[in-house]
């Protein structure tokens, strides 16, 4: 069975300052790896996946993950945060062939001015 | 762009009372999933539709919940007779491929169930 793990409930940052919101995964198999946002009151985003390949993995609006096979896990970083960063982050996984994706419980990034 | 539609974005509805959630998935895909997020929970799966059957579901898709796909483009997910704990907000999604081909679903912007 696959899992994700999001330890962080909430990251506070101020504005320009990096981040990292950390996820863990568990999985029988290969793995897909996602980062999703949801902006408040909005549906989901992707804001990038690993599939295979690169494990460093960039996305939108600066954004980038990098996947770690040994230490089962899958950090999104953003070097430097605006205001409008400012929303709930969510990791996912998904096992090979099927077709359900399994959701962390969030992470809400809350970008102080 | 094209987009995954959903309506109504929010309704509300007595305990007991039948709802139909309705999605227009992006037109060229052929995966459709309802996934629910109950308030300051996480997103979890309900249901994946291919070829105009079920693929997969999970524990708390039971036999309250049905899913159609009644004409080339709607999608709907049906609730047959609410309870309080299925207020929550309902996201579809779609995919052109299978998830372990190009990993990408597409959302929604939800329908927000409030069961009295």
């Amino acid at each position: 069975a696959q899992s994700v793990t999001q330890l962080d409930s909430q990251v506070p940052v101020f504005e320009e300052a990096p981040v990292e919101l950390r996820c863990n995964y568990s999985s029988s198999v290969s793995v897909y790896l996602f980062w999703y946002v949801q902006y408040p009151n909005q549906g989901l985003q992707l804001l990038l996946k690993y599939l295979s390949g690169s494990t460093l993995v960039k996305g939108i609006n600066g954004f980038e993950a990098e996947f770690n096979k040994s230490q089962t896990s899958f950090h999104l970083r953003k070097p430097s945060v605006h205001i409008s960063d400012t929303a709930e982050y969510f990791c996912a996984v998904s096992d090979g062939g099927y077709q359900k994706v399994t959701f962390g419980t969030g992470t809400k990034l809350q970008v102080i001015p | 762009e094209p987009e995954v539609t959903q309506t109504p974005s929010h309704q509300v509805t007595q305990m007991g009372q039948e709802v139909i959630l309705r999605c227009v998935p992006i037109s060229n895909h052929l995966y459709f999933y309802w996934y629910r997020q109950i308030l300051g929970q996480k997103v979890e799966f309900l249901v994946s539709f291919y070829n105009n059957e079920i693929s997969e579901k999970s524990e708390i898709f039971d036999d309250q919940f049905s899913v159609e796909r009644p004409d080339g483009s709607n999608f709907t997910l049906k609730i047959r007779s609410t309870k309080l704990e299925d207020s929550a907000m309902y996201f579809c999604a779609s995919s052109y491929r299978d998830l372990s081909n190009t990993g990408e679903l597409f959302f929604g912007e939800g329908s927000r169930l409030t069961v009295l």
